[in-house]
């Protein structure tokens, strides 16, 4: 069973698209958390939720918007994709007050 | 703000020769510190972690680290490398806050393995 899935696994779109990428785990966490790694595979916070709240907004382009519609699930909604957002982006989740993450396995977006 | 700082962004050694990477934080509270590893084209992988329990911790795939707070520094090591150990490792460290233990990561490490 897998813990943290992530889907699509690839996504190649448009300059100027809109796109989703969807978060689920299984793993009853609290918290679930939205990272990008650059080509340089340098990894950043992008977001965090916990409960349904928004705790974390690391400086993003509003472009950017993560909606959780329960606790198990946290997508990453993208409007007008620019070529910069070209990365891959992975989700992950702990438990409340805890530190230790799980990472799923990431999405890698291209912009073209 | 607390940040980690990985030396090498690229280290090879010989299969079966002793694995250090090094790691070294900056902060102004106690940390949290961790080493995930990264396989091509997957997801991160909890290597070990660092809670202020034990300052020699023991993780997955026989890896360990030591923390060294007089070196603010927490090396990844292993004593002898495999062609399986081949990966990007990552630094990171906790920054806790309104239930949300930010990771903050270094740069990581690329790991080969020569047979």
């Amino acid at each position: 069973d897998t813990a943290v899935s992530q889907t699509p696994k690839y996504l190649v779109t448009q300059m100027g698209n809109d796109k989703s990428i969807k978060c689920e785990q299984n793993l009853g966490h609290d918290t679930m958390y939205w990272y990008k790694q650059d080509s340089k595979k340098f990894l950043k916070i992008m977001f965090s939720y916990n409960n349904k709240e928004l705790i974390i907004n690391e400086t993003v382009p509003n472009r950017f918007s993560p909606k959780s519609p329960d606790k198990a699930h946290l997508n990453l909604h993208i409007n007008s994709l620019e070529l910069g957002d070209s990365a891959v982006y992975f989700c992950a989740s702990s438990r409340l007050g805890t530190d230790t993450q799980y990472f799923g396995p990431g999405t890698r977006l291209t912009v073209l | 703000a607390q940040s980690v700082t990985q030396l090498g962004s690229h280290v090879s050694v010989s299969e079966g020769a002793l694995v250090l990477l090094r790691c070294n934080y900056s902060s102004s509270v106690p940390p949290y510190l961790f080493w995930y590893v990264q396989y091509p084209n997957q997801g991160l992988q909890l290597l070990l972690k660092y809670t202020s329990a034990a300052t020699l911790v023991k993780g997955i795939n026989g890896f360990e680290a030591e923390f060294k707070k007089s070196e603010t520094s927490f090396h990844l090591t292993k004593p002898s490398a495999h062609m399986s150990d081949a990966a990007e490792y990552f630094c990171a460290v906790s920054n806790s806050g309104a239930g949300s233990y930010q990771l903050t990561f270094g740069k990581g490490t690329k790991l080969s393995v020569i047979p």
